[in-house]
Formats: C-alpha cells, sequence, structure tokens
C-alpha cells in the first residue's frame, strides 16, 4: 500500500530558481492539497484540487502554481523561489467532502532557498 | 471562512498526567472537526474525528475528545500519558468546500 507519496523529501534551492515538488497517491482519491507547515503558523493551505483539471486557490497562493492533469498526480511549482518559501511542504488526498473522511497526508517535503 | 483557535500551544508534562488540549472553532456550516497528531519528523496522522452521533469521540492510542456545540468546542484528552505521547497535536474544522482549516498546534511534551 503505497499511498501518498511526495518527493523529493529534502531540497535545497538557490531564490529566483524554478522547483517542483511532486505528489502522487495510488487510491484515486478524488481531492488533493497542497499545505505549507512553519512554526508558529501550523499548516497552511497552498492550493486544492477536487478533481482532475480543477484547482483553486487556498489560504497562501502567491508565488505558486500547480497543476492536475492526471487524478493520481499533483505536483506544486514555486516559479521563482523566494527564501519566505523555505518551508515543509505536506500533500493530502481526500476521498470526498462527506463529513467522515479525512486526509491522509505524506511525508512531506523539507524546502530550504538560500 | 472556517478558523481553529488552540490554546497553551507548549505543554509539559509527566509521564501517567492527565492531558486535555483545548480546540475552539468557527465555522457557520455542518461541522466536521479532526484531532491530527504529528510525531517528531514526522508526516499528520488522524488521531480521531467528529461528523456526526455521539458527541464524544474515542480515537486511537487512547485519545478521545468531546464536541460541546455550543461552546463551539472540539477539546482532546487523554487519562494517562506516556513518553511516546510526545508530539504536536492539530485541531482542525473541514468546510463544505472539503478544505481543512488547521489551528496553530499544541507542542506537548510528556517527560518519563
Amino acid at each position: 500500500d503505497a499511498g501518498i507519496t511526495q518527493s523529493p523529501r529534502y531540497k535545497i534551492t538557490e531564490t529566483g530558481r524554478q522547483v517542483t515538488l511532486m505528489c502522487h497517491q495510488t487510491w484515486s482519491h478524488s481531492y488533493m492539497f497542497w499545505y505549507r507547515q512553519d512554526l508558529g503558523h501550523g499548516l497552511r493551505l497552498i492550493y486544492y484540487s477536487a478533481a482532475a483539471d480543477i484547482t483553486d486557490k487556498g489560504e497562501v497562493p502567491d508565488g505558486y502554481v500547480v497543476s492536475r492533469s492526471k487524478t493520481e498526480n499533483f505536483p506544486l511549482t514555486l516559479e521563482s523561489a523566494t527564501r519566505s518559501q523555505t518551508s515543509v511542504y505536506f500533500c493530502a488526498s481526500s476521498e470526498g467532502v462527506q463529513g467522515g473522511y479525512g486526509y491522509t497526508f505524506g511525508s512531506g517535503t523539507r524546502l530550504t532557498v538560500v | 471562512a472556517q478558523s481553529v483557535s488552540q490554546h497553551n500551544h507548549h505543554v509539559i508534562l509527566s509521564e501517567a498526567a492527565s492531558l486535555e488540549l483545548g480546540c475552539n472553532y468557527s465555522y457557520g456550516g455542518t461541522v466536521n472537526l479532526f484531532w491530527y497528531v504529528q510525531y517528531p519528523g514526522q508526516h499528520l496522522q488522524l488521531l480521531l474525528k467528529y461528523f456526526s452521533g455521539d458527541p464524544l469521540v474515542k480515537g486511537i492510542k487512547g485519545f478521545e475528545a468531546e464536541f460541546i456545540k455550543s461552546k463551539f468546542s472540539f477539546n482532546l484528552r487523554k487519562p494517562s500519558v506516556q513518553w511516546s505521547d510526545t508530539a504536536e497535536y492539530f485541531c482542525a474544522v473541514k468546510d463544505g468546500n472539503n478544505r481543512l482549516a488547521f489551528g496553530k498546534g499544541n507542542q506537548v511534551v510528556v517527560i518519563p
């Protein structure tokens, strides 16, 4: 049961570079999400997707781009990385809107922008 | 938009002590509430959830939470903690678009 896989686990990049974080799930869940986790802020939603080719902004979308051409993949791209985007990024998936469905999280990507 | 407040961000207690973490939410729609736990260096894992029925919800590892609608609260409890409960705990509320809003978390340290 591979579940939800994020890659890479760790990434160091330079300011101004483009970087893509990958997320892959094996359950065919409709919903996928990207969160960033920062000390003192908890988890904040960047983008989410209700289905393939349907994406929407979350709380902190600026500087990020997402796509979802296939149900199982939901990559997150930082178009021009800034130091403020140094964070731990978590991808999550969910079966549906109904109340009983929670999220399943990936193991996270620790991104450092220098 | 929904929001969550968690109090006492840092909690230090001894093994066998009781734990209670407060969570208050703000959301006008049908309430779906969750507690997640994040052990050091790991991803978030679901502890328990409430979406309907009995307001006292039991989760994994001896945790429970009580939904009190009149107080907009969903407090997490464990009668006797262990060293292995050292972790960060997050309360979350889900909106009608299936988006989870998280509180800022409670860092719990259990001293052997």
